[in-house]
């Protein structure tokens, strides 16, 4: 059975780090791309990060580039995402996804989610 | 990389067939096959309900179809059941190592 377990979320500072983490199990790691889809309060899913089966390509969405960096280690079957220079607009709910195949299709799986609160 | 467009919310009787429209353009919908369909309750684990276009996971009832014409992809819900209730967003791959997904839209089975 496919598994994703997210960790790491939690209450930070605009301006703080956080480095979220997820736990795959089920499957094999190196086979399939990997995403971050977060959803904010009332707002809908939006597409966050993306890394593909070795960590070779990766892409981010326009508001989180330079800020956040997405990586794997696909020997541990973990992925993260190291958020930096956190604004509010961050807060959400931060979902690990895996993808149907080694590149960027559908999600086929998903974690049940971390919360990232941004506060002051 | 703008929203895929969806309608916001979109209502049916029991029994009643309700489509929902995703629209995008030639850099995302119109260029790729790479389209899906989620079903989602806030809170929980988004569920595909289509992928590929039009292509169904097992397990999916196939009163769930979804179809592209152009920039243009669309979800089909046929004998629509209060089950179905919830929200749907539609993704696209959008090209170099990214992806989009719609807005949203809210099914209300009446």
């Amino acid at each position: 059975e496919v598994q994703l377990v997210e960790s790491g979320g939690g209450v930070v500072r605009p301006g703080g780090s956080l480095r979220l983490s997820c736990a795959a199990s089920g499957f094999t790691s190196d086979d399939y791309a990997m995403s971050w889809v977060r959803q904010a309060p009332g707002k809908g899913l939006e597409w966050v990060s993306g890394i593909n089966w070795n960590g070779g390509r990766t892409g981010y969405t326009d508001s989180v580039k330079g800020r956040f960096t997405i990586s794997r280690d696909n020997a541990k079957k973990s992925l993260y995402l190291q958020m930096n220079s956190l604004r509010t607009e961050d807060t959400a709910l931060y979902f690990c996804a895996r993808h149907r195949s080694s590149g960027y299709d559908s999600f086929a799986y998903w974690g049940q989610g971390t919360l990232v609160t941004v506060s002051s | 990389q703008s929203a895929l467009t969806q309608p916001r919310s979109v209502s049916g009787s029991p029994g009643q067939s309700v489509t929902i429209s995703c629209t995008g353009s030639s850099s995302d919908v119109g260029g790729y096959k790479y389209v899906s369909w989620y079903q989602y309750h806030p809170g929980k684990a988004p569920k595909v309900i289509i992928y590929d276009v039009s292509k169904r996971p097992s397990g999916v009832p196939d009163r769930f179809s979804g179809s592209k014409s152009g920039n243009t992809a669309s979800l089909t819900i046929s004998g629509l059941q209060a089950e179905d209730e919830a929200d749907y967003y539609c993704c696209s791959y959008t090209g170099t190592y990214t992806m989009v997904f719609g807005g949203g839209t809210k099914v209300t089975v009446l």
